[in-house]
């Protein structure tokens, strides 16, 4: 079993729908939350990063966490065509070491 | 304030053949970490430099190397070059070793290919 699961989609949705995007994991260790996007031929950009539980949110970008669940999501409003990407969770824990989640590629059509 | 910058954008090398990718850190960030993404695996963690020293090594064979200089580039070599080491190749930096308050900003990558 991965430390991170992570639905790889593709998840196809009309512009202005809400985006719903979720990781589970397995180890508890974990502290550190992150949830980031990537363009095709580009590096993955930092989205959101949180290191508790519960909400957080930037413009259109709510993260949420759950440690009791060992469960966290990335809602997206209003999603634009321009949201098109593959959108990759990524949490830490005592290690610092990076562990990311497989990816899930949004398409967001007109 | 400048992203992290990599060096080539691209690569294609011949098996057998050893290969040095660079990476420069935003400007104040001391902390540098290598990963290998490919579409079966995903990101996989190689290493990760703090202060010129190894912090974090990954599962990967010792064909895959790193350095960190005192201005914090970092260089990765991977030697005798197999045809699986097609990959992009990502380097990612932060303030400190720590991810509290610090998560990692990435640069676009080394597409290397293998032939």
């Amino acid at each position: 079993q991965k430390e991170v699961e992570q639905d790889p989609g593709p998840l196809s949705v009309p512009e202005g729908a809400i985006v719903s995007l979720n990781c589970t994991y397995s180890n508890s260790a974990f502290q550190y939350f992150m949830w980031y996007r990537q363009y095709s031929r580009k590096g993955p950009e930092l989205l959101m990063y949180t290191y508790s539980s519960g909400n957080k949110e930037d413009g259109r970008f709510t993260a949420q966490v759950d440690k009791s669940s060992k469960y966290i999501s990335l809602f997206i409003r209003d999603s634009q065509p321009s949201d098109s990407a593959t959108y990759l969770c990524a949490m830490s824990g005592s290690t610092d070491k990076l562990i990311f989640g497989t990816g899930t590629r949004l398409q967001v059509f007109p | 304030k400048a992203g992290v910058t990599q060096t080539p954008r691209y690569l294609i090398k011949t098996r057998g053949q050893q290969v040095t990718l660079s990476c420069s850190p935003i400007s104040g960030h001391r902390s540098v970490s290598w990963y290998q993404q490919t579409p079966g695996q995903g990101l996989q963690f190689l290493f990760e430099y703090f202060s010129e020293t190894q912090r974090n090594k990954g599962n990967f064979p010792g064909r895959f190397s790193g350095r960190q200089f005192s201005n914090s580039r970092s260089e990765m070599n991977v030697s005798t070059l197999e045809l699986g080491d097609s990959a992009l190749y990502l380097c990612a930096s932060r303030v400190g070793p720590s991810s509290y308050n610090s998560p990692l900003h990435f640069g676009n990558g080394t597409r290397l290919t293998v032939t």
